[in-house]
This record gives structure tokens, C-alpha cells and sequence, in this order.
């Protein structure tokens, strides 16, 4: 079965600086998306950025991007210039190319300090 | 464009009873699931419609149901309410396709006491 793992329950970072969060996952699928939400206090789960498996080049939105390691089955988000507004729950989740379910991690709260 | 809506925002109900939540997509989706996130969790899957049929179900009993309407507006049903099943209930709509990306509603906080 697909399994999502984050490593890393709390994380912190100073306002402007970078923070990688750590995702695994475990597939013998090949056609598969992985994503990163991101959970506010409001509680809506908001899209932040997600990757094909089958591009290699890692995808990018603005201040987040993300090291997608297929062969390792490693999928990290990294955020630049963190912003107060970045703090949140963070969930890493998968989803095989034909199934409809995503399957999530526990997720890593994120505290950015001013 | 109207994004996801979920109602009510918050429940109280106790052991046995019967709760209904509602989950409108947004415009243009015509697939809707239905996630579980308990406190500390990350969400687990309940299940998924598409054109008013069930189309996926994850590990939960057969008190949890569904409907979906013809409008695409979603009803999720749970019988013989436990203690376990407070939680937070998210919806979340999509449009049939490969990437099936999901977006999701406010939720519903339900309190079983």
C-alpha cells in the first residue's frame, strides 16, 4: 500500500529565511502526482504546489519549490524569504495517476518567527 | 468563480444520533470527495462521486454515505454516530481528468459527545 511520510512534526523558521519541509512516500507505481497543501488555522486546504512524476524538473511557484527525488521517492518543499503568513500545517500527499484518492502525511507545522 | 462551500461550519451532536454535512463544488467541478481529518491527522479518504455515483471508497464502515446531485452539490451521511467520528469533514471538488487536482471547502467540525 502507498504510504506518505513526514519526518518532521514541528518546524521553525525566522521571517525571510529559507526552510525545507521533508516528504518520503512509498510506490512501486510509476504514473503518479505528488502535492503539498497548506493548512491554516482557518482549516481550508489551500494547493500549494504539486509535481508530475513524470517530469524531471522540479516545479517551482514563486517562493516555493520543491526537490523531487523519483529514485529515492523524496518529495521536500522548500520555502524562500518565509513570510509570517507561511505559517501553517503543511501536508505532503500522493496520488496514483488513475485512483482518485489522495493518500496524506501527518503533516509539519510550521512556525515562521518575526 | 465560486470556490467550495461546506455547511454547517460546526456540529454538536451525541452518541447514536444521525448527521448530515453538505459540500457545494465549485463551478465547473463535477467530482467531489469526502475526507475525515482527525485532530492531529493528516485527512483520511471517506470517499468519491462523480456524476452521483460513488467512484472510490476508502476503509470506513457502511454508516458513512453519500449522494451527489445532479448539480454536482455533495451530502455526506453518518448513522449511529461514535464518539471516534469528531473530526473535521472536507470537501473537496474536481474536475475529472488525470491530475485531478483538488480543491477543497472550509469544512465541518463535528463534535460527538
Amino acid at each position: 500500500a502507498q504510504t506518505v511520510t513526514q519526518s518532521q512534526p514541528e518546524m521553525s523558521v525566522q521571517e525571510a529565511e529559507t526552510v525545507t519541509l521533508s516528504c518520503t512516500y512509498d510506490t512501486s507505481e510509476s504514473d503518479y502526482y505528488l502535492f503539498w497543501y497548506k493548512q491554516p488555522p482557518s482549516r481550508q486546504m489551500i494547493l500549494v504546489i504539486r509535481q508530475e512524476a513524470y517530469k524531471q524538473q522540479n516545479a517551482t511557484e514563486n517562493r516555493f519549490s520543491v526537490n523531487f527525488q523519483k529514485a529515492a521517492k523524496s518529495f521536500s518543499l522548500k520555502i524562500s524569504d518565509s513570510q509570517l503568513g507561511d505559517a501553517a500545517m503543511y501536508f505532503c500527499a500522493y496520488k496514483e495517476g488513475n485512483n482518485r484518492k489522495l493518500i496524506w502525511g501527518l503533516g509539519t507545522s510550521l512556525a515562521v518567527n518575526p | 468563480e465560486t470556490g467550495v462551500t461546506q455547511s454547517p461550519t460546526h456540529l454538536i451532536k451525541t452518541r447514536g444520533q444521525q448527521v448530515t454535512l453538505r459540500c457545494s463544488s465549485q463551478s465547473g467541478h463535477n467530482t467531489v470527495s469526502w475526507y475525515q481529518q482527525a485532530l492531529g491527522q493528516g485527512p483520511q479518504f471517506i470517499f468519491q462521486y462523480y456524476r452521483e455515483e460513488e467512484n472510490g471508497r476508502g476503509n470506513f464502515p457502511p454508516r458513512f454515505s453519500g449522494l451527489q446531485f445532479p448539480n454536482y452539490s455533495s451530502e455526506l451521511n453518518v448513522n449511529a454516530l461514535e464518539l471516534d467520528d469528531s473530526a473535521l469533514y472536507l470537501c473537496a471538488s474536481s474536475s475529472r481528468g488525470s491530475v485531478d487536482e483538488q480543491f477543497f471547502g472550509p469544512g465541518t467540525r463535528l463534535t460527538v459527545l
